[in-house]
């Protein structure tokens, strides 16, 4: 399974746009860049997927690299509840049975 | 709302004890789902792929004969962990896909297993 490569740790303030970063240089053309989000004590959540071209959806905004080699999750604006571990995986092709192999994530902290 | 639950939430048994956790897709239909664990500060780690009507597939180290996995049908799924011990407690998780939009897995909201 190709590896991601996340920051450990973020800080954002309240109401600001944040900008999660993953490098996956080894990334396969079939493979799609899933971004799913796990608050304290609850299963993870799904947040945005995307291939080749940027997406948005209600959550969140995904760019994507033109070489794919890394992507960006982008929340408009951070609220409290925005504070979770983020996951950037990469998941071979399209479908619902792909398994997903989680990393360590990125931990963002969002201030008052 | 909810469209993976999970019971029960939290279990507290007796070490050697054998527990099962039941993973439902409601209102879809689920071949397959997965089951996770979680031990506090890390990640998930995936322990096997449940797939309705066969055998589960395991990942590597996962003891198939210590943690049993039924998919008897297509909304129900569950891991047993059998002759449970303290090493065992942990934070176990399922998912399915199902609901779309079709490539996103939804995950339960997990079981605490304690053993004492």
């Amino acid at each position: 399974d190709a590896k991601t490569t996340q920051p450990n740790s973020m800080e954002s303030n309240e109401e600001e746009p944040v900008h999660l970063p993953c490098n996956h240089s080894t990334i396969s053309g079939t493979d799609y860049i899933h971004w799913y989000r796990q608050l304290p004590s609850q299963g993870p959540e799904y947040v945005i997927h995307g291939l080749t071209s940027n997406v948005n959806n209600r959550m969140a905004s995904l760019a994507i690299a033109e070489d794919r080699k890394s992507s960006t999750l982008i929340l408009h604006r951070a609220t409290l509840r925005d504070a979770a571990v983020y996951y950037c995986i990469l998941r071979l092709g399209s479908g619902n049975t792909g398994k997903l192999i989680f990393g360590q994530g990125t931990t963002l902290q969002v201030k008052p | 709302g909810a469209v993976v639950s999970q019971h029960p939430s939290r279990v507290i048994c007796k070490s050697g004890t054998s527990v099962k956790i039941e993973c439902r897709s409601l209102d879809f239909q689920a071949t397959t789902m997965f089951w996770y664990r979680q031990f506090p500060k890390q990640s998930l780690m995936l322990m096997a792929t449940s797939n309705e009507g066969s055998k589960a597939t395991y990942e590597q180290g996962v003891e198939k004969d210590k943690f049993l996995i039924n998919h008897a049908s297509l909304t129900l799924s569950t891991l047993t962990v059998t002759s449970a011990h303290p090493e065992d407690s942990s934070f176990y998780i399922c998912s399915a896909a199902g609901v779309p939009p079709k490539e996103a897995q939804h995950f339960g909201d997990g079981t605490r297993l304690s053993i004492l």
